[in-house]
């Protein structure tokens, strides 16, 4: 099976800008998380989804925010960039019956 | 007090030793507990998951669990220097959420 995957791998943006961030999850996973990683916060939880509805979110602000189409896919979306969101952004999905995430490569963000 | 706690290291230990890694959780209500490595520059790969107290064997790995103590390791055996980088300990406090809490993270050195 192929692993999942994440697209742009690397993006350059200023402040002020939004970016969308897309990820494939594991053909016949319906459950995809996103992770923000910093130096400094390590990997942090922001959402998950599960056939289409969220059904987890962590504390960061609504600038963040996500959704899942019917094919599993799913995006987040980051609003109003600022320099404190420049990180590396993980999505992992994982099958209906089982808690084991399986991680993409990574989108880096680098907000100027 | 964090929720999921490593030593930050480096760790450092000669080639064909063991490596203990180590973690500690808050939550006694934790439900499921992985194991993932990262290389730098690289997304998290997943090595282990343990669920019940006791040990759980995987090749060189070991992942042990001790839910009273609120612990859980990870021995490494004949470590190579291929095994270096950090080793991140996750833990699902809820099942069905999608969401990981991950430790700081562990670096391993494995020394020729």
């Amino acid at each position: 099976k192929a692993g999942v995957t994440q697209t742009p791998r690397y993006l350059i943006k200023t402040r002020g800008q939004q970016v969308t961030l897309s990820c494939s999850p594991i053909s016949g996973h319906r459950s995809v998380s996103w992770y923000q990683q910093t130096p400094g916060q390590g990997l942090q939880f922001l959402f998950e989804y599960f056939s289409e509805t969220q059904r987890n979110k962590g504390n960061f602000p609504g600038r963040f925010s996500g959704r899942q189409f019917s094919n599993s896919r799913s995006e987040m979306n980051v609003s109003t960039l600022e320099l404190g969101d420049s990180a590396l952004y993980l999505c992992a999905s994982s099958s209906a019956d089982s808690e084991t995430q399986y991680f993409g490569p990574g989108t880096r963000l680098l907000v100027l | 007090q964090k929720e999921v706690e490593q030593n930050s290291g480096p760790l450092s230990v000669p080639e064909g030793a063991i490596a203990s890694l180590n973690c500690t959780y808050s939550d006694r209500g934790s439900q499921s507990f992985f194991w993932y490595r990262q290389y730098s520059g690289k997304s998290p790969e997943l090595i282990m998951f343990i669920y019940s107290n006791g040990d759980k064997e995987d090749g060189r790995f070991t992942a042990q669990l001790n839910k009273a103590s609120q612990y859980v390791s990870l021995l490494i055996r004949d470590s190579q220097p291929s095994d270096s980088a950090t080793y991140l300990c996750a833990v699902t406090q809820v099942s069905g959420t999608g969401k990981l809490i991950f430790g700081q993270g562990t670096t391993l050195q494995v020394k020729p």
